[in-house]
């Protein structure tokens, strides 16, 4: 099974400010990696698909890059409704997730 | 609109078996990739399974031999059958469809499933 380790476990930042969370796979997952984001009592909702393709009405503050084994969320400019839970996600070999990053206001 | 709609949930005691249910619109569940999905308090989702639109299903270790996925395309229907509870398996269960992406795009609301004695 791969194994998806994510870091910081949690980020604590200020609204307006840019916040770079990271992905790495225990294996190669090429560019089958998604990060999707969560809010307390909501599901996940896609963002980043393809390592670097922003979902459907996605925001242009979010990016994604990597392959490999390495991945990056970027959000450009915090703005107060993306303070959330943050998890990436593959699909190379069955489907696994990371423990997520929690985004925090500072 | 797409929406899914999972019901179901239970306290239910270890060993014994409970059928969620994922109500879909928008869409026809027989012609999508469809998954059910948990998330136990405080971790990551965990891919239970998924059903092709052929109708071809795969598990994971954890779950299999243990749950089923099935489907009532008159119904519109996904649902997931799980025998022998065991404490662990206490989580939300959340159904999801994938898109053209390849991802799980749509997600329901989930259902609480807490098994316990």
């Amino acid at each position: 099974e791969i194994v998806l380790t994510q870091s910081p476990a949690t980020l604590s930042l200020s609204p307006g400010e840019r916040a770079t969370l990271s992905c790495r796979a225990s294996q190669s997952v090429s560019s089958y990696l998604a990060w999707y984001q969560q809010k307390p009592g909501q599901a996940p909702r896609l963002l980043i698909f393809d390592a670097s393709n922003r979902a459907t009405g996605i925001p242009a503050r979010f990016s994604g890059s990597g392959s490999g084994t390495d991945f990056t969320l970027t959000i450009s400019s915090l703005e107060p409704e993306d303070f959330a839970v943050y998890y990436c996600h593959q699909r190379s070999d069955w489907w696994t997730f990371g423990q997520g990053t929690k985004v925090e206001i500072k | 609109e797409v929406q899914l709609v999972e019901t179901g949930g239970a306290l239910m005691q270890p060993g014994g078996s409970v059928r969620l249910s994922c109500a879909a619109s928008g869409f026809s569940v027989s012609n999508n990739y469809m998954s059910w999905v948990r998330q136990a308090p405080g971790k990551g989702p965990e891919c239970l399974g998924l059903m092709y639109t052929g109708g071809s299903t795969y598990y994971a270790e954890s779950v299999e031999g243990r749950f089923t996925i099935t489907r009532d395309g008159s119904k519109n229907t996904l649902y997931l059958q799980m025998n022998s509870l065991r404490v662990e398996d206490t989580a939300v269960y959340h159904c999801a469809r994938e898109d053209s992406s390849g991802y799980f795009a749509h997600w329901g609301q989930g259902t609480l499933v807490t098994v316990s004695s």
